[in-house]
């Protein structure tokens, strides 16, 4: 069974531009969760998916939004890019967000210049 | 907030050492869970442990949820058991963990 998938692997971008993030559960996995983990504040939650509806959204600025799509397949996309924007953005899934092992993949990392 | 606090931070053993890693928890949860990153930058699920002990061969964990804390315990430690552990909480279901800062644990050869 697949992991968890994530790309692209590296992206380079400058500030002002916007970045699409995409990412790919596990085949049966419908809640899809974006984390960014940054030196300073870690691993933060950004916002979780389940069925194509965003559930559950964390203390980011609304230039960070995401979507889900019928397959549970998930995107994220950062607008206007912030130099504080450089990070390891990883995504995570499982069957249903509840009380259950999560699972990630292994992260787009975005430098921002 | 939940507030999650890992303790050490840093950790250097030799290989074949035993190691315990520690979680705080600042509020009852029900969902606790420990990962381990690796150099790569990859997070690997290594236990779900609202309470209660598990144990997956040379790693053990166990939480004591009414007191609020979880250790991970690395038995016989190999090199490749370095990286960055994590302890990470939620009152609620996965989709929204709160984690702590993590373990950096180095095993030499």
């Amino acid at each position: 069974k697949a992991g968890v998938t994530q790309t692209p692997r590296y992206l380079i971008k400058t500030r002002g531009q916007q970045v699409t993030l995409s990412c790919s559960p596990i085949s049966g996995h419908r809640s899809v969760s974006w984390y960014q983990q940054t030196p300073g504040q870690g691993l933060q939650f950004l916002f979780e998916y389940f069925s194509e509806t965003q559930r559950n959204k964390g203390n980011f600025p609304g230039r960070f939004s995401g979507r889900q799509f019928s397959n549970s397949r998930s995107e994220m996309n950062v607008s206007t890019l912030e130099l504080g924007d450089s990070a390891l953005y990883l995504c995570a899934s499982s069957f249903w967000g509840g009380e259950e092992k999560l699972f990630f993949g292994s992260g787009t990392q975005l430098s921002v210049l | 907030g939940i507030q999650v606090e890992q303790s050490p931070p840093d950790l250097i053993l030799q290989e074949g050492a035993n190691s315990t890693l520690r979680c705080n928890f600042s509020d009852s949860v029900n969902n606790l869970q420990w990962f381990h990153q690796n150099p790569w930058g990859q997070l690997i699920n290594l236990f779900y442990i609202p309470s209660g002990t598990k144990q997956n061969g040379r790693l053990s964990a166990t939480t004591v949820a009414t007191e609020r804390y979880s250790l991970l315990y690395i038995s016989s430690s190999q090199t490749t058991d370095s990286g960055v552990y994590f302890c990470a909480v939620s009152k609620g279901g996965s989709e929204k963990l709160v984690f702590g800062k993590g373990t950096k644990l180095t095993v030499n050869p």
